[in-house]
């Protein structure tokens, strides 16, 4: 079976800290994702990438950058974190290939910033 | 054991056809069932059920959930190519004030040909 893993599945950071999230897939994934979920409002792309050090903003990048220096790691990252981050996070990865739209989706990991 | 079951995994109709999808779920907590489509590479948000029997309508979509038998269907109408995705049921457990995350089921990849 297929495995993304986040690193955390709860977090608790104070106001200003640096946050880093890690997600690692274990299938060869050329696709990885980053998304928040929070209530009413479902799934938000923060960021993704498509291959190594290549990454692309989402719907809601302000406030996160991201890592990708090896092609199973994708890293999240709240430079400064705020309490309107505060948030459910889920890390995916699907394979690279026209029409293929099956994503794998890690258990999420919950930040709260205080 | 998988906590979210979607059936069928695949399948395949013709434009105007309708199909059912269906979700069942065995988790503890529950909180609410959602749905989503996922084409190319970002998941988009359909329904967030919380009620039994209370229908959710979009368009040619609804959904409804029976949170006695643990299950929620995801209805289609006069299927359009389209509507052609993997369609996600996912379900959020919780107590208390907060969430204790999201468990995905595994898809149905849905084909509407022409």
């Amino acid at each position: 079976d297929v495995k993304v893993t986040q690193s955390s599945r709860y977090l608790v950071k104070r106001t200003g800290e640096k946050v880093f999230l890690e997600c690692v897939q274990d299938m060869d994934h050329e696709n990885m994702f980053w998304y928040r979920q929070d209530p009413g409002l479902g799934l938000r792309l923060i960021y993704f990438s498509y291959d190594v050090k290549m990454k692309e903003k989402g719907d809601i990048p302000e406030g996160y950058s991201v890592s990708r220096e090896k092609k199973e790691r994708f890293s999240l990252i709240l430079e400064s974190a705020s309490t309107n981050q505060t948030s459910m996070y889920l890390c995916a990865s699907s394979p690279l290939g026209r029409g293929n739209t099956e994503a794998f989706f890690g258990q999420g990991t919950r930040l709260t910033v205080v | 054991e998988d906590k979210v079951v979607q059936s069928p995994l695949s399948l395949v109709v013709h434009e105007g056809d309708t199909v059912t999808l269906n979700c069942s779920y065995e988790v503890t907590n529950f909180r609410s069932l959602l749905w989503y489509k996922q084409e190319k590479k970002a998941p988009t948000f359909l329904f967030m059920l919380t009620s039994s029997g209370i229908e959710k309508k979009s368009g040619r979509l609804s959904s409804i959930l029976d949170k006695k038998e643990l299950f929620s269907i995801l209805n289609i109408t006069a299927t359009q190519t389209g509507d052609s995705a993997i369609y996600l049921c996912a379900v959020e457990e919780g107590s208390g004030g907060g969430a204790d995350g999201l468990t995905f089921g595994k898809g149905t990849h849905l084909i509407i040909q022409p």
